[in-house]
C-alpha cells in the first residue's frame, strides 16, 4: 500500500483566499483525521471521520475550516476566507484500530 | 482525559540504550499506551502500543508497571537516525473517542556520534 497520500506537499497562498488540501487514507480504514502542527501549539488535532461520518469536529479552529469526506478514500479539509495564522503543517491520517498512519503531510503558508 | 508528563528533551550517543518515561498519573482501565515517533518534516509513526507488563517489537519494548501510573519506552543501541521526538499517548480512541488522545509536546531525542 502507498500508506496515506496528501496533496498538494507544499501551498503558499495570499490573505483570504481558499485554500484545499487532499486527503486519500489507506484502503480499508475506516477512521479518517486531521491535524494541524505548529512550534506553538504541538499537533492538535482538528476532525475525524468513521466511516465517512465525521465523529468530532471540537478541534476545528472556527468557521472558516471545513472538512468532508464525500467516500472512503478521498477528503478535503479547506480554509475559507485563509489568514496567516492558519499557516502550519497539516496532516491527515488514518487508522482501523488504534494504530494511526500519517500522511507526509501538507506545509502550507498564507502570506 | 489521562494527562501525560514526559521530559521535554534527551540527549545520548550512538549505540547506547535510551529510556523515555512517560507519567500517566490518572490512566483509565480501557486506556492503551501508545508511542509515536516523529522525523522532522514527516507526519508521526506509530513505534509501540501497550495495556500491562512489557511488549517488544523489532524496534523498540515497552515497560508498563502493574499500575500503570507510568510507562518507559526503551530503544536499544540507538543510532543517529533515532534522533526524532517521541510522544507518549494515552486513551482508548476506539471506544472513548480518538480526540482524547493527545500528542502533547513530545521528547525531543537527540543522539550524537
Amino acid at each position: 500500500d502507498a500508506g496515506v497520500i496528501q496533496s498538494p506537499r507544499h501551498e503558499v497562498t495570499e490573505m483570504g483566499q481558499e485554500v484545499t488540501l487532499r486527503c486519500k487514507p489507506i484502503s480499508g480504514h475506516d477512521y479518517l483525521f486531521w491535524y494541524r502542527q505548529t512550534m506553538m501549539r504541538g499537533l492538535e488535532l482538528l476532525i475525524y471521520f468513521n466511516n465517512n461520518v465525521p465523529i468530532d469536529d471540537s478541534g476545528m479552529p472556527e468557521d472558516r475550516f471545513s472538512a468532508k469526506m464525500p467516500n472512503a478514500s478521498f477528503s478535503t479539509l479547506k480554509i475559507q476566507p485563509s489568514e496567516p495564522r492558519d499557516s502550519a503543517v497539516y496532516f491527515c491520517a488514518s487508522s482501523s484500530l488504534e494504530t494511526q498512519y500519517f500522511g507526509p503531510g501538507t506545509r502550507l503558508l498564507v502570506l | 482525559l489521562a494527562k501525560t508528563t514526559q521530559p521535554i528533551s534527551m540527549d545520548s550517543y550512538e549505540g547506547q540504550e535510551v529510556n523515555i518515561t512517560c507519567s500517566h498519573n490518572n490512566i483509565a482501565t480501557n486506556d492503551y499506551i501508545t508511542w509515536y515517533q516523529q522525523f522532522p518534516s514527516q507526519g508521526p509513526r506509530f513505534i509501540i502500543q501497550g495495556y500491562k507488563t512489557k511488549v517488544t517489537n523489532e524496534v523498540a519494548s515497552l515497560f508498563i508497571p502493574a499500575d500503570r501510573k507510568s510507562s518507559t519506552l526503551s530503544l536499544p543501541r540507538v543510532s543517529l537516525s533515532d534522533t526524532a521526538v517521541y510522544y507518549c499517548l494515552v486513551g482508548d480512541g476506539f471506544s472513548g473517542g480518538y480526540n482524547k488522545l493527545i500528542f502533547g509536546a513530545g521528547t525531543r531525542l537527540a543522539v550524537h556520534p
